[in-house]
């Protein structure tokens, strides 16, 4: 079946403008989580969702950084006023979530943002 | 908090050596622990994983047990092969909440043929 998608792959864009990046998660996966890899880095927790709900919103940089789940299925996430030191690559994932435990995460191929 | 640190790279070997890439972990309770795999121009891919003490977990030829008493994660493989150069990570989550992934920086790996 269809893993992880994000759109776009590349994103380019000024310093100061407003970006919007997509994750389509497998479909039934209740949990969505966005990480942010910076270059050299390992991942870093931004965000997550349970279903439509952000549970867990800790890892978000700051206000300029917000995410959205309307319908339960597709996450949009969304940054003001870019910097340039928002480049990096953004990745989302996604797992089933049934009650107690730990169920495996997904990741997508990411979306490279770099901020001019 | 919790943290996971692993050895700075790059590795660099030659076919068929041993490889041995380092983890810690500081966490309070009883995390999950897992490697994680990024091949060039690929996303992140699960390699094996541990859900408690002493658990071994095995893919590919690649090892690594959870240890406790020591808080390691120590990845293995007794003999590598061209196709295994990556960048390895590794990481934990905690044992209840949002299970949100904590990574370390990540060892590239460099297999010469």
């Amino acid at each position: 079946g269809a893993g992880v998608s994000q759109t776009p792959s590349n994103k380019v864009t000024e310093k100061g403008k407003y970006v919007e990046l997509r994750c389509d998660p497998i479909s039934g996966h209740t949990a969505l989580y966005w990480y942010r890899q910076s270059l050299g880095q390992g991942p870093e927790f931004l965000i997550y969702f349970q279903g439509t709900g952000a549970a867990d919103d800790s890892g978000l940089p700051n206000d300029r950084f917000f995410a959205v789940r309307p319908e339960g299925s597709v996450s949009t996430l969304k940054i003001q006023r870019t910097e340039r030191g928002d480049s990096a690559v953004y990745l989302c994932a996604s797992s089933l979530r049934s009650g107690r435990g730990y169920n495996e995460q997904f990741f997508g191929p990411g979306t490279r943002l770099t901020v001019l | 908090g919790n943290s996971v640190t692993q050895m700075e790279g790059p590795v660099t070997l030659s076919e068929e050596a041993f490889l041995t890439i380092n983890c810690t972990y500081t966490a309070t309770g009883y995390p999950s622990l897992f490697w994680y795999v990024q091949y060039p121009g690929e996303g992140l891919q699960l390699l094996l994983k541990a859900t408690k003490a002493d658990d071994k977990g095995s893919n590919k030829g690649f090892e690594a047990t959870y240890r406790k008493e020591t808080t390691s994660f120590h990845l293995e493989k007794g003999s590598v092969q061209v196709s295994d150069s990556a960048v390895y990570f590794c990481a934990l989550t905690g044992t209840s909440g949002t299970y949100k992934y904590i990574f370390g920086t990540g060892t590239r790996l460099k297999v010469l043929a």
